[in-house]
């Protein structure tokens, strides 16, 4: 049974960098059949898909078009976790981040319990 | 991407079913057999219920159905129970984008 567990802090001050970790069991960072996911939910913007990270025989990262700038997402195979850093934050990045994978297929089989990141001085 | 358009709550009684509807395009559900289903209970992990249209995963009650129909996906949940009570969202494959698109949401009130 793969589980996600997140971590990182709840506040972040504006303009500064948000971040996040998602420590996997069940599986492995460097799967060649998997993707780990990171997707964010607020009330003014609903699901949205931030990017992902995936091996298969190399490193490959994707990210949200309108994110791209401020975006990081990156793999720590000594830990078997991925990270989610979104630098210069602004209260509109206030929501709840979720890691999720992606196996075979076009769908999340696998989600952490969400992280409320609250933007705010 | 515009997100898949969701009725934002259905309600029921126990034991009745309802119906959630998804729709989207040709560039998504309606071009593509890549719709999932997940329903939310406030503060746990969302959870897969429906993919690839009309597959359950292993462990899905089989009260869970997904169909198809043009551009619109459905998610019917027969023999409502209390615990059924819950947000669900729909997914989809698109052509436009890497990040697939999502629905609004729908709340299910079991009444």
């Amino acid at each position: 049974q793969v589980q996600l567990q997140q971590s990182g802090p709840g506040l972040v001050k504006p303009s500064q960098t948000l971040s996040l970790t998602c420590a996997i069991s069940g599986d492995s960072v460097s799967s060649n059949s998997a993707a780990w996911n990171w997707i964010r939910q607020s009330p003014s913007r609903g699901l949205e898909w931030l990017g992902r990270t995936y091996y298969r025989s190399s490193w490959y990262k994707d990210y949200a078009i309108s994110l791209k700038s401020r975006i990081t997402i990156y793999p720590d195979t000594s830990k078997n976790q991925f990270s989610l850093q979104l630098n210069s934050v602004t209260p509109e990045d206030t929501a709840v981040y979720y890691c999720a994978r992606k196996s075979f297929g076009y769908f999340f089989d696998y989600w952490g319990l969400g992280t409320l990141v609250t933007v705010s001085s | 991407q515009s997100a898949l358009t969701q009725p934002a709550s259905v309600s029921g009684s126990p034991g009745q079913s309802i119906t959630i509807s998804c729709t989207g395009t040709s560039s998504d559900v309606g071009g593509y057999n890549y719709v999932s289903w997940y329903q939310h209970h406030p503060g746990k992990a969302p959870k897969l219920m429906i993919y690839d249209v009309t597959n359950r995963p292993s462990g899905i009650s089989n009260r869970f159905s997904g169909s198809k129909s043009g551009n619109t996906a459905s998610l019917t949940i027969s023999g409502l129970q209390a615990e059924d009570e819950a947000d669900y969202y729909c997914y989809s494959y698109t052509s436009i984008s890497t990040s697939g698109v999502f629905g609004g949401g729908t709340k299910l009130t079991v009444l």
